[in-house]
């Protein structure tokens, strides 16, 4: 299947400092990115859908100014949480689709481990 | 998008087939059915999705029944690698997402 990288793979940084995630389709080109936050032993959760070249669209309850999304290119899409706190600490996971319709499958990347001291 | 059912656990013998149901009786006619599953602190992985017709992969077969009500992917050789969590999804057109429940934890015990 298609490759989507995600980097990096975990990152601690303190509290009040922001920190930037990559996510990249290798061999295909995304139409559209997806990221989702998973917290300990509960399932994925929708954060935000942004297109090519598109400001982003963000789940209710989701804070947009604290969750800064680009999807500047059709390969790369970037997810900054910034001035992180502890409770911020989770499993991001961005996920990407070539193509709109409801048989494109939608690829997944392997996931960042956010720690916030 | 039409809201699934799985029960929230199952466990299978390494080498024997793994049946794993899901509920999907509202689903519409244009949904297709997915499935992925996620090995721990890992991201989810595809497995197969569908509409109507069965269908079949490397990885797995999906069964889905005449009236799309129900589906059940099958691992033919589950080994202690497939122990994850199963995620059965349905999904519409244009700009849907997918959206994830509890899914089914499968455990393959040797």
């Amino acid at each position: 299947g298609a490759v989507v990288s995600q980097h990096p793979s975990w990152v601690i940084c303190k509290s009040g400092t922001s920190v930037k995630i990559e996510c990249r389709s290798l061999d295909f080109q995304a139409t559209t990115m997806f990221w989702y936050r998973q917290f300990p032993k509960q399932s994925l959760m929708l954060m935000a859908t942004s297109n090519e070249g598109s400001k982003a669209t963000y789940e209710q309850g989701v804070e947009k100014d604290k969750f800064l999304i680009n999807h500047a290119s059709l390969t790369l899409s970037t997810l900054t949480v910034t001035s992180a706190h502890p409770e911020d600490s989770s499993f991001y996971i961005c996920s990407a689709r070539e193509g709109k319709s409801a048989k494109n499958i939608q690829y997944f990347g392997a996931g960042t481990r956010l720690s916030v001291l | 998008d039409a809201k699934t059912t799985q029960p929230p656990s199952m466990d299978c013998a390494e080498g024997r087939a793994a049946n794993l149901p899901c509920n999907h009786s509202t689903i519409s006619g244009n949904e297709y059915v997915y499935w992925y599953r996620q090995i721990h602190s890992q991201g989810p992985q595809y497995i197969i999705h569908g509409l109507k017709n069965n269908e079949t992969n490397e990885m797995a077969s999906l069964i889905i029944t005449e009236d799309r009500k129900s589906s059940t992917l099958i691992l033919p050789h589950a080994t202690l690698r497939d122990t994850a969590v199963y995620y059965c999804i349905v999904r519409t057109g244009a700009n849907s997402k997918l959206t994830f429940g509890k899914g089914i934890t499968l455990s393959v015990r040797p």
